[in-house]
């Protein structure tokens, strides 16, 4: 059964420092990786896709990488502003006629300004 | 494009009662989920349908019922509620990959 993994639940950087989100997953058979993020009380926007065959994507300051391999994503958020605090949660998909997805429990990200 | 939508926003039911949540999308995607959230606990998968008139179970279906008449709707409906299904209910759409998510309803049982 596919478990995903974020660590740590919450993270506080000083606004204009770059910082990495980590996101493991236990099998390495996936379709694809979705990074989301989610407001307080709102739902989920997609910030980031990967596809199994790509490495990274790139969008703005947001960069994400995958090792399928080694069971692991980052998420890399460059020059954070306040405006970046919010809950970030990756999800694995394994294609099965679908996109099942199975999520994290999210990193909850706070920038002080 | 409204994009997905769902009603209502907030809702409290009495144990026992049922209700419908309504979702709906106007980007013609074939793929629709309902997800429960609940504190601390990533998403979990309650139901999907690959398009109209086929649904099928996801990881925590007991107490819930579906079904896609249309290529737009996609209504979650609860009998008999009870309080462990208070979370809060997200539904999506994807033409293939890409998940898009509505705003959610957040669902009280007491």
């Amino acid at each position: 059964k596919q478990e995903v993994t974020q660590i740590p639940a919450a993270l506080s950087v000083p606004e204009g420092e770059n910082l990495v989100l980590n996101c493991s997953f236990t099998d390495s058979a996936i379709y694809n990786l979705q990074w989301f993020r989610q407001d307080p009380g709102k739902g989920l926007t997609s910030l980031l896709l990967i596809q199994s065959s790509q490495r990274e994507q790139t969008s703005g300051r947001l960069n994400a990488s995958l090792d399928k391999s080694s069971g692991r994503s980052t998420l890399y958020i460059a020059a954070s502003q306040p405006g970046d605090s919010a809950t970030y949660l990756c999800a694995v998909c394994v294609w099965l006629g679908n996109e099942k997805l199975t999520f994290g429990t999210g990193t909850r990200l706070t920038i002080i300004p | 494009n409204a994009g997905v939508t769902q009603t209502p926003k907030f809702r409290i039911l009495k144990i026992g009662q049922s209700m419908t949540l309504q979702c709906a999308q106007d980007m013609n995607h074939n793929y629709m989920y309902w997800y429960r959230q609940d504190p601390g606990m990533g998403l979990k998968l309650i139901y999907y349908s690959v398009g109209a008139g086929i649904t099928d179970k996801g990881e925590v279906p007991n107490g819930y019922n579906v079904s896609r008449s249309t290529t737009e709707d996609f209504p979650l409906r609860l009998e008999l509620a009870a309080p462990s299904q208070t979370s809060v209910y997200f539904c999506a759409s994807s033409p293939a990959d890409e998940q898009y998510f509505g705003p959610g309803t957040r669902l009280t049982v007491t």
